[in-house]
């Protein structure tokens, strides 16, 4: 079935540091997958994303890399800052296209 | 311009009691979409409704919940009945277009629900 997944539950790093948030998948077939930043209390919001046919793309600071022949993919935020501190998710689109499917996180947490 | 509204943003209710939320998405979109979120868990999607019509509802209970989306005013998600374990996180998100899931797909800040 469809299901996505982190590998860390929680991460921590200090100010400055590169950090790198780790998701894998399991259906072969998805083809469009989005990194979420969740801060408490509040909704998801959009980081990046990436289709299949790419293999990395860059945003301001945050880079996703999508590795299908082990249906792998990574978030990488550049010199986290402590505002980057927040639950981070990935998610797959449903097969039908109309809706996401969310991993379980991994918690930033992030020290000065 | 409003993001996605959701209230109230926290609800108490009692087991056996009805528990509605409701959802006002973005000026300009008239698609939403319902998810669940339990504590430690990623959101888990329930329902996508347009003006009038419920387009895919694989992830609602199959008892006691129900969607609408009525051609006036919000999309008001109800449960009827509550028990503890529908203590949650209810999310709404909103699109312009169908199959928009990218940075058009914007998120409320969700209702937190508590049964006692």
């Amino acid at each position: 079935g469809e299901s996505v997944g982190l590998h860390l539950p929680t991460l921590s790093v200090q100010e400055g540091d590169n950090s790198i948030i780790n998701c894998a998948y399991s259906n072969s077939a998805s083809d469009y997958f989005i990194w979420y930043k969740q801060e408490s209390g509040k909704g998801p919001q959009f980081i990046i994303d990436i289709r299949s046919n790419m293999d990395k793309r860059q945003g301001q600071r945050v880079t996703v890399l999508l590795n299908k022949t082990v249906k792998h993919l990574s978030l990488q935020i550049a010199a986290t800052q402590p505002g980057d501190s927040a639950v981070y998710f990935c998610a797959e689109r449903n097969q039908a296209g109309t809706a996401l499917i969310f991993g379980k996180g991994t918690t930033l947490s992030v020290s000065s | 311009n409003a993001g996605v509204m959701q209230n109230p943003r926290h609800l108490v209710r009692r087991r056996g009691q009805e528990a509605r939320l409701r959802c006002s998405p973005m000026k300009g979109h008239s698609h939403v979409y319902w998810y669940r979120q339990l504590p430690e868990e990623g959101l888990k999607f329930m329902v996508y409704l347009q003006k009038e019509n419920i387009i895919d509802e694989s992830g609602m209970p199959k008892e006691r919940f129900s969607a609408e989306f009525p051609k006036e005013g919000p999309s008001i998600l109800r449960i009827q009945q509550v028990v503890r374990g529908d203590s949650a996180a209810y999310f709404c998100a909103s699109s312009e277009r169908t199959g928009d899931l990218n940075y058009g797909y914007t998120f409320g800040s969700g209702t937190r629900l508590t049964v006692v």
